[in-house]
């Protein structure tokens, strides 16, 4: 079945450490999204990439760092200049805004 | 980015209907509705989506209103599953990114 794979689903960082989160995705789907979500809260978009080997900042992007070098593949690394990185991180993918948008099941970073 | 307006949170009974309204009063020509849910602890999952006319599927059914400014999500008999925060989202035909409100919180009732 085709979708999104994140990995991993739980994951912990000390501090001054930076950490990546990967996003997997075999839906051919072009564009892909990065949001945060801190508890009781809405999704925040943290990075966007429409095409490959390109990439947007979303609202809140400093302290993340993203890259596009294959189509199926957009991993967001949360750096240590992320002072507060404790969420519930989810990416997504699309073809065309006409189409429905599938997320992963997402990944729990927490701080050590 | 164009806005949507819906109640905080919602009460149903198990295997009631439930309506769930979002306003979008400067919705465009283009912008398509779509409504997504999010269960505890999991990402977003798709319900349905629509343009101008009404659309059935075989979680939910929205109902479009005329003028375009306001849309209706209907679940026809709830259950406990469905209990979820509820987002209604409008997106042109290109790929910019979702932007999520807070949502409707409903709450089912057995």
């Amino acid at each position: 079945d085709g979708g999104i794979t994140q990995s991993p689903k739980y994951l912990f960082r000390k501090e001054g450490q930076n950490v990546t989160l990967s996003c997997e995705q075999n839906l051919n789907h072009d564009a892909m999204y990065w949001y945060r979500q801190d508890p009781g809260q809405g999704l925040r978009l943290i990075y966007y990439s429409q095409i490959v080997n390109d990439f947007q900042k979303g609202d809140i992007a400093e302290g993340y760092s993203v890259s596009r070098e294959k189509k199926e593949s957009f991993p967001l690394t949360v750096t240590s200049a992320q002072k507060n990185p404790t969420a519930f991180y989810l990416c997504a993918s699309i073809q065309t805004g006409s189409q429905p948008q599938h997320f992963g099941d997402g990944t729990r970073l927490s701080i050590l | 980015d164009a806005k949507t307006t819906q109640p905080n949170s919602m009460e149903s009974n198990e295997e009631e209907p439930v309506h769930l309204p979002c306003n979008h009063s400067t919705i465009s020509g283009t912008d398509y509705i779509h409504w997504y849910r999010q269960l505890p602890s999991q990402g977003p999952e798709y319900v349905i989506h629509g343009l101008t006319s009404n659309v059935n599927n075989r979680m939910a059914s929205l109902a479009i209103a005329e003028d375009r400014k306001s849309s209706t999500l209907i679940l026809h008999r709830a259950t406990l599953r469905d209990a979820a925060v509820y987002y209604c989202i409008l997106r042109d035909y290109g790929n910019t990114p979702l932007v999520f409100g807070k949502g409707t919180r409903l709450s089912v009732i057995a």
